[in-house]
């Protein structure tokens, strides 16, 4: 079974500061998505990367695959309010859709 | 353009009873994916739908079933409703099988009493 454990499980920080979200895994992805809920909505897709060592930026946020393609991590500089929500990594296997997601991140930012 | 549509958005069942949830994709998009969302387990994959033909499946019981209509729209039925299946349903759409990055839909809450 394929298990991808997300840290930390909570974020509480000030507007401006600076995080990590890391998630881990012994087993091998083909790919790897990121992707932010809100209460009461579906996950919205960030970034997808598909490459060992592959490293994405989208504005404030680096996205960044393990060489190994085992693990990620997802960067946020100068985290604003509205970086608020639950982070998601999704690890995908072969050519199917069927995704296995990680246990998630709550982030809050506050002023 | 529209985006992943789900109905009903909220529903309230017994225990024992049935229920069918309904999902429409994004225009043009052919595969449809199903997820259960709880606290404990968070995101799980149920099914997978390409052509009308299931893909792919996870690790639920028999009584949860699919299918995908030839406009690519596609159901979900739980038969047997228990406490437990009490989650937000989510169903994820994309191009094609193999396609990187899903579009969700807002979700269905079933709460089952």
């Amino acid at each position: 079974t394929q298990l991808l454990e997300q840290s930390p499980q909570f974020l509480s920080i000030q507007e401006g500061e600076n995080l990590t979200v890391y998630c881990n895994s012994s087993s091998v992805f083909s790919s790897l998505q990121w992707y932010r809920q809100e209460p009461g909505e579906g996950p919205v897709l960030l970034v997808t990367v598909v490459t060992g060592g592959e490293v994405k930026k989208l504005k404030r946020l680096t996205f960044q695959f393990g060489d190994a393609r085992k693990d990620s991590s997802l960067h946020i500089t100068a985290a604003q309010p509205g970086d608020t929500g639950l982070y998601l990594c999704a690890g995908g296997v072969g050519g199917g859709n069927k995704l296995t997601f990680g246990t998630g991140t709550q982030l809050k930012v506050e002023l | 353009k529209a985006g992943v549509t789900q109905t009903p958005r909220y529903l309230i069942k017994t225990r024992g009873q049935q229920v069918t949830l309904s999902c429409s994709p994004i225009s043009g998009h052919r595969s449809v994916s199903w997820y259960q969302q709880t606290p404990g387990q968070g995101l799980q994959f149920l099914f997978e739908y390409f052509s009308e033909t299931q893909r792919n499946k996870g690790n639920f019981p028999g009584r949860f079933s699919g299918r995908q209509f030839s406009n690519s729209r596609s159901e979900m039925n739980v038969s047997t409703l228990e406490l437990g299946d009490s989650a937000l349903y989510l169903c994820a759409s994309s191009l094609y099988q193999g396609a990187y990055g899903y579009t969700f839909g807002s979700g269905t809450r079933l709460t089952v009493v």
